[in-house]
Order: structure tokens, then sequence, then C-alpha cells
């Protein structure tokens, strides 16, 4: 069965360093993938899409990574603030509007 | 541009008793608009689908007489919890698609609490 996986441990960092967040995935050929950021008690907020034939990309201090061959996701956060503190989810789609599939989602905690 | 709301944000009700969430696009037509629940620490499990127009497509183990789902018009599609009872208690949330995009924009969620 489909399976998407993140970092199932809240990961902590220091202000200004730049945050790794993973998403794996088995069992599933996704057309994209996408990222997603989860305040508390709040509905999902969409960051960036990254489609299969997509290495990368970017969205000012955002970086998404997509290796179809590892079936892996990197999504990384420079220059990290205390307000990127959240829940980030993975979710990867088929493409042609087609239903989304979440991850577990990680939690971000960026300390001073 | 592509803001969802829901009504309520929080509802707390009676076992037994119905309760209707409403989804509205605020600033675009939603073909499709998709129901989730979320229980605490776990991820986003979608329930339905819903086009405009027509009957919504259940995920498995989500049953259709219990969470129906109506989308009347480009902009608002509701979810009734019907019967509801203290395990139907969770956060739902709605998003909507515009077209054939496949970025989803989500409304804030309801917190449901069924006594």
């Amino acid at each position: 069965s489909q399976k998407i996986e993140q970092n199932s441990e809240a990961l902590n960092i220091q202000e200004g360093k730049t945050a790794t967040l993973t998403c794996n995935y088995t069992n599933y050929s996704p057309a994209y993938l996408q990222w997603y950021r989860q305040d508390p008690g709040r509905g999902p907020v969409f960051l960036l899409l990254i489609r299969e034939n997509e290495k990368e990309k970017r969205k000012e201090r955002l970086k998404v990574t997509f290796d179809t061959t590892l079936k892996q996701s990197l999504f990384h956060i420079t220059a990290s603030q205390p307000a990127d503190s959240a829940t980030y989810l993975c979710a990867l789609g088929r493409g042609g509007g087609n239903k989304l599939t979440f991850g577990t989602g990680t939690q971000l905690k960026v300390e001073l | 541009g592509a803001v969802v709301s829901q009504h309520p944000s929080r509802v707390i009700c009676k076992s037994g008793t119905s309760v209707k969430i409403e989804c509205r696009s605020l600033d675009f037509q939603a073909t499709t608009m998709f129901w989730y629940r979320q229980f605490p620490k776990q991820s986003l499990m979608l329930m339905a689908t819903s086009n405009e127009g027509s009957k919504a497509t259940y995920e498995q183990g989500v049953e259709k007489d219990k969470f129906l789902i109506n989308h009347a018009s480009l902009t608002l599609s509701t979810l009734t919890v019907t019967s509801a009872h203290p395990e139907d208690s969770s956060f739902y949330i709605c998003s909507a698609r515009q077209g054939r995009s496949d970025e989803q924009y989500f409304g804030p969620g309801t917190r449901l609490t069924v006594t």
C-alpha cells in the first residue's frame, strides 16, 4: 500500500540555520509533490508544488528538491526564523486535479 | 487570492444530533472541493471529493449516509454529520481547487466536539 513518511520526531534548530525536512514515499508514482505549512488549530497553507520532471524549485527562503529515483523530497528553509515554527506536511498527487495523499507531517521549532 | 472560508470554526453538539459545516471559496470558482478529517497528532485523511452539481465520491471506509456532502454551487460545499457520536469529534477541513489546477487551497478548519 502507499506510504508517505516524514521525520516523525520534531526538528529543533537555531535561528538563522537552514532547516531540512524529508519526505519519503513508497508504492506511489506521483505526478507532483506539494509542501504545506500547518499551524495548530488551523488549516494547511500551500507553500510549493514540484512536478516529477523538476529537480528543484525555489520560493524566497524555501527550496524543494524532488528525486523520483530515491522517491524522496527535501524541503529546505534557509535563514530560519522563530516565525517558521510550525508543522510541515508533504502531499503527493497524480495530477488532473486528483486527490492528494498527505504525509504525517514534521513539527519544526526554530529557537532564538 | 484563493481564499477559502469555513463556518463554523467551532461547534459543540450533543450525541445524536446533526451538524452542518459550510465551505466557501471567496474569490474564485471551485469546480472541486475536498473534505478532510484530522485527528490529534495525525495527518489529514481525505473523506470525500465533491464536484459541483454531481454526487460526491467517498473514500473507502467513509459512510456516505453519515457524512452528507452537497456542492450546489461553484463557491459552496457543505458537509453534514448526521447522528453525530463522540467518536466523530475531530477537526474537519475543506479545500478547494480552481479549474484543473493541481494546487489546493484549504479552509481554516472546523473543530467538532460531540458530547
